[in-house]
């Protein structure tokens, strides 16, 4: 069973840098086609993808938000850490990770997701 | 980036009655060498995570009701709840995994 889990400040200034922590469990992000991803959700918003890095090491992010973030794994532990720098009010949300994989069919979305870990951004 | 646009906002739908839920997507979402559509479906519920209902547009997750399916290719799809239980009220979500950014659409609320 995969399981994820978002740990990290719920509060933080403007301008400060937001370092969230998923711990996850029944997969390994070594094996071959495995990805992590994060996610965020403003209150009563829509969904927008921010990052995923990937079982070889590489990584992606949103273009919109590529300057400020940065995603990184410790596989030993089984984590997958997500910085974002230079904090704004309008960073409010639900920041969420995800597990995604690819098989001999080809590649799967997101299909397990942490409960998510609400981040406020005020002074 | 493929930009993808959810219809209608909102919908209030009778119990057992059909619902149905639009999404298109700016440029197609068919990987030709597999021929499958990078499209999935997610329900979230108040206060929850998104739960994955449907991937590859048309392949429903293991132990989600028969009564959730979805059709459509190439840039236009379609989620359909068959006879709308209660449960099932919900805001759902279309999403393209084709390619980065991935993106998802703006989100349906459904209600009774």
């Amino acid at each position: 069973q995969i399981t994820l889990r978002e740990s990290g400040p719920t509060l933080v200034k403007p301008t400060q840098t937001l370092t969230l922590t998923c711990t996850f469990s029944g997969f390994s992000l070594t094996t071959s086609g495995v990805h992590v991803g994060w996610i965020r959700q403003p209150p009563g918003k829509g969904l927008e993808w921010l990052a995923l890095i990937y079982s070889n090491g590489d990584k992606r992010y949103n273009p919109s938000l590529r300057t400020r973030l940065t995603i990184t794994a410790d596989t030993s532990k089984d984590q997958v850490f997500l910085t974002m720098t230079n904090m704004d009010p309008v960073d409010t949300a639900t920041y969420s990770c995800a597990h995604r994989h690819m098989d001999s069919g080809g590649w799967h979305p997101f299909d397990s997701w942490g409960q998510g870990t609400l981040v406020t951004v005020s002074s | 980036d493929i930009v993808m646009t959810q219809s209608p906002d909102s919908l209030a739908v009778s119990l057992g009655e059909r619902a149905t839920i639009n999404c298109k997507s700016s440029q197609s979402v068919l990987y030709s060498s597999n021929n499958k559509n990078y499209i999935a479906w997610y329900q979230q519920k108040p206060g929850q995570s998104p739960k994955l209902l449907i991937h590859w547009a048309s392949t429903r997750e293991s132990g989600v009701p028969d009564r959730f399916s979805g059709s459509g290719s190439v840039t236009d799809f379609t989620l359909t709840i068959s006879s709308l239980q209660a449960e099932d009220v919900a805001v759902y979500y279309c999403h393209q995994y084709y390619s980065a950014p991935l993106t998802f659409g703006g989100g349906t609320r459904v209600e009774i």
